[in-house]
């Protein structure tokens, strides 16, 4: 069983919509960080959030902790081929955990 | 270039012939971990570093080991492999203790077959 579940697993969207991928858990987090893996690379940091209800946004992506801080979301506005990849949470308490992620597809 | 470097790329061998996967990080990281990244499974932690000469398991260790002789290098070591060890590997290093609070940096991965 994953400690963070991730919806949906997949998602396949137009180049211009928008999209929310959502990462939930039982448990509390100290903090929780957002990643993009492209094909045949390893995954890169997008966003840590550490305080409840915190909101972080970089460019299009807007970043949302849980005032629980058990759960996250990850916003993209007017999506564009270039954010297709497998987007993975990965919670912190004595070590991080990662949930199987969400693999986006922007059609152009 | 601040990076994580694994080698091989890609590797195919046979059942029980002893492999190393090498990893180096350039960025004097104390913390260093390896994962395996499995279909619907997600990254799981195989063993992890906190610094110089200090290893634990992480959540699916056995049939894996490793060492820590230098800060940079954290080497993974498959004594017998076999097919269920089939899998995509990624070693990474972060500042700190590894909780999360610093990023973590992901080498480019190794995808190792065992047939």
């Amino acid at each position: 069983t994953q400690l963070l579940e991730q919806s949906p697993q997949f998602l396949s969207i137009q180049e211009g919509e928008n999209l929310t991928v959502y990462c939930n858990s039982s448990s509390v987090f100290s903090s929780l960080q957002w990643y993009r893996q492209e094909p045949g690379e390893g995954p890169v940091l997008l966003v840590t959030v550490v305080t409840g209800g915190e909101v972080k946004k970089l460019k299009r992506l807007t970043f949302q902790f849980g005032d629980a801080r058990k759960d996250s979301s990850l916003h993209i506005t007017a999506a564009q081929p270039g954010d297709t990849g497998l987007y993975l949470c990965a919670g912190a308490d004595y070590k991080l955990s990662f949930g199987a992620g969400t693999t986006v597809t922007v059609r152009a | 270039e601040a990076q994580v470097t694994q080698n091989p790329r890609y590797l195919i061998t046979v059942t029980g012939k002893k492999l190393t996967v090498t990893c180096s990080q350039n960025m004097n990281h104390e913390y260093m971990s390896w994962y395996r990244q499995d279909p619907g499974l997600g990254l799981r932690q195989i063993y992890y570093s906190m610094n110089v000469e200090v290893t634990d398991k992480g959540d699916v260790p056995e049939g894996y080991k490793v060492s820590r002789k230098e800060k940079r290098n954290f080497p993974l070591i498959l004594e017998s492999p076999s097919p269920n060890q089939t899998s995509l590997y990624f070693c990474a290093s972060s500042f700190g203790q590894g909780m999360g609070n610093y990023g973590y940096t992901f080498g480019s991965g190794t995808r190792l077959t065992v047939v």
